[in-house]
């Protein structure tokens, strides 16, 4: 079946640097990908929308400067925090798309700033 | 206001025991999902419901979708240690397939 893909599983960093996240499509193209954000013992909720070509959509209270993303390829989508502060510490887990319209998640990157 | 109120927060159980959980919402939607996560782990869906009064059975667990498609049930029947998990209901936010409103979700433990 299709696998979507997330790396690193768990990243702990120090505050202020950057930290990317990856999110593949193993075995299909995904055109649109999207970001969600978990704290502890809380629901997903929905950070952006990530379009192969174009500018991500993002959605109301997300700082678009702080979390860039960019969707460079059919299977790849990358979710960079810049700047990380500890109140950035959260499970981030991305979702993708097949043109049949099945929605498949991926595992989750785990951040910890220091 | 929450979208969607899944309810109870938070469920301990024993083996063999049944239970429902609930997502309501005073909105109409086109469908509902309904998924499982782990700890540490993205989600997974569990099924989808589209139409009103739907039930759909996935062994043991059975889903129904209100007559008004406002709200959706999670009956778990004889629950084993394996059905622990974080149960989230979910819907469309519309305009893009995939861009979900998720809720806050029942917590599951099933002790042994």
């Amino acid at each position: 079946g299709a696998v979507v893909s997330q790396h690193p599983s768990r990243v702990i960093c120090k505050s202020g640097t950057s930290v990317k996240i990856e999110c593949r499509s193993l075995d299909f193209q995904a055109t649109t990908m999207f970001w969600y954000r978990q704290f502890p013992k809380q629901s997903l909720m929905l950070m952006a929308t990530s379009n192969e070509g174009s500018k991500a959509t993002y959605e109301q209270g997300v700082e678009k400067d702080k979390f860039l993303i960019n969707h460079a390829s059919l299977t790849l989508s990358t979710l960079t925090v810049t700047s990380a502060h500890p109140e950035d510490s959260s499970f981030y887990i991305c979702s993708a798309t097949r043109v049949a319209g099945e929605l498949f998640f991926g595992e989750g990157s785990r951040l910890t700033v220091l | 206001t929450q979208l969607l109120e899944q309810s109870p927060q938070f469920l301990s159980i024993q083996e063999g025991e049944n239970l429902t959980v609930y997502c309501n919402s005073s909105s109409v939607f086109s469908s509902l999902q309904w998924y499982r996560q782990e700890p540490g782990e993205g989600p997974v869906l569990l099924v989808t419901v589209v139409t009103g009064g739907e039930v759909k059975k996935l062994k043991r667990l059975t889903f129904q979708f209100g007559d008004a498609r406002k709200d959706s049930s999670l009956h778990i029947t004889a629950a084993q240690p394996g059905d622990t998990g974080l149960y989230l209901c979910a819907v469309d936010r519309g305009s893009t397939l995939g861009r979900l409103y998720f809720g806050r979700g029942t917590q599951l433990t099933v002790w042994p």
